[in-house]
């Protein structure tokens, strides 16, 4: 099984600042790598799929990066409907893992 | 547009089942995987398995196998997914999502249901 990591757990960050988020995994899973972003009550919405393709409807500030183990999620200027809890996942092996998530909050 | 409706919540016993369905709408059923993802209180998602709807093949995640089944009813365009042997530690939100990719990529999911919040207590 492929196991998914997250970094940092907790991200502070001020509205208009950068943030950047990063998700590892213990083998390669080429550029199968997706972004999901969860808000509280809510099911989860897929922001980045293929590595650095934005799914439809997501705004230009978010922008995924890497392949093989290493991957980024960078959100250029945070804003208020940005913090949430931020979840990588692989789909190259089955089973399809989640990293633990990182919470994104207000400094 | 694509919609996934769950069904409701559940309270079972310890060593129960309990069955979820997720009735889609606004695409054609057989044409996108379904997903099912569950997620405790307060934790991260877990993926439990896949169904293709087309061919009617599963994949499940290990910590689930012999607990779990998924299945579909193509006419009426609903998932289903039976968690048997339940234990307070199956107590949490499960969800149904949509393959993004069509039939392609299982695990990668683009839509999902509302979530059902299973409770399981003596």
């Amino acid at each position: 099984e492929i196991v998914v990591t997250q970094s940092p757990a907790t991200l502070s960050v001020s509205p208009g600042e950068r943030a950047t988020l990063s998700c590892r995994a213990t083998q390669s899973v080429s550029s199968n790598l997706a972004w999901y972003q969860q808000k509280p009550g809510q099911a989860p919405r897929l922001l980045i799929f293929g590595a650095s393709t934005r799914a439809t409807g997501i705004p230009a500030r978010f922008s995924g990066s890497g392949s093989g183990t290493e991957f980024t999620l960078t959100i250029s200027s945070l804003q208020s409907e940005d913090f949430a809890v931020y979840y990588c996942q692989q789909y190259e092996n089955w089973p399809f893992t989640f990293g633990p998530g990182t919470k994104v909050d207000i400094k | 547009q694509v919609q996934l409706v769950q069904s409701g919540a559940e309270v079972k016993k310890p060593g129960a089942s309990v069955k979820v369905s997720c009735k889609a709408s606004g695409y054609t059923f057989t044409s996108y995987n379904i997903n099912w993802v569950r997620q405790a209180t307060g934790r991260g998602l877990e993926w439990m398995g896949w169904m293709n709807p087309n061919s009617g093949n599963t994949g499940y995640a290990q910590k689930f196998q012999g607990r779990v089944t998924m299945t579909t009813n193509t006419s009426i365009s609903t998932a289903y997914l039976e968690l048997s042997s339940l234990r307070s530690e199956d107590t949490a939100v499960y969800y149904c999502a949509r393959g993004l990719l069509g039939l392609r990529r299982a695990g990668l999911v683009g839509y999902w249901g509302q979530g059902t919040l299973v409770t399981v207590s003596s």
